[in-house]
């Protein structure tokens, strides 16, 4: 079977750094993507995971551990404009779909 | 400039009709999805496409239906059997680690 798991909802304030964890029950997985949806909008590709450890690409990271089934998202300098609700995504093996979970509402205060 | 570009924006149906949402993409992908979100609530699976002439049923394919004639072209039918269409819908292609979504069509049953 399937399952994630993320927080419904976290909040910090402008400066702060924030970390999103997600918690996965997959038969196997090729990696793990996470994306970012403001209200109203669609969802946008913010990183993937394919192999274990840490990625960075500017203000956010994320960060999997196969062995755990465990990934984060890490979001440094937060700004207004971060608040919005974070997706984690793993795509199973032979397959190109990814199954998203119920996502984590992120609200940056000032 | 390549992406995906779904239409209607907003769209609205009376019950028991069935209506169909354009989805297309110049990305050049063979993977295309599409996906209901409920207010508040994750993305899930409806059905998607790897190749062109061939799909799959998502996690709540009933009362939906989809061709793949074209690999620019995914569009999805909301027929009368499905019993609560009021729904975001979003399309998406593209491969495991890079997914594109298009902006959404906002069906309202009246």
């Amino acid at each position: 079977g399937q399952s994630l798991e993320q927080p419904s909802e976290v909040t910090a304030v402008e400066g702060a750094i924030v970390q999103i964890n997600c918690t996965y029950q997959t038969s196997g997985f090729y990696g793990l993507s996470w994306y970012q949806q403001h209200d109203g909008g669609a969802p946008t590709f913010l990183s993937y995971n394919a192999l274990d450890g840490l990625e960075e690409t500017g203000r956010f990271s994320s960060f999997l551990s196969r062995s755990d089934s465990y990934g984060y998202l890490l979001l440094q300098e937060l700004q207004m404009k971060d608040s919005a609700s974070y997706f984690c995504a793993p795509t199973p093996y032979n397959t190109d779909k990814l199954i998203f979970g119920t996502g984590t509402r992120l609200q940056v205060f000032p | 400039d390549g992406g995906i570009t779904q239409s209607p924006k907003y769209l609205f149906r009376k019950e028991g009709q069935n209506v169909t949402l354009s989805c297309e993409q110049n990305l050049n992908h063979d993977a295309m999805y599409w996906y209901r979100q409920d207010p508040g609530q994750g993305l899930r699976l409806i059905y998607y496409s790897q190749i062109v002439n061939d799909f799959q049923k998502g996690d709540i394919a009933e009362g939906y239906s989809v061709s793949r004639e074209k690999k620019e072209s995914f569009p999805l039918t909301v027929t009368s059997a499905q019993k609560n269409p009021t729904a975001f819908y979003l399309c998406a292609s593209g491969i495991r680690d890079t997914g594109h979504f298009g902006q959404g069509t906002r069906l309202t049953v009246v």
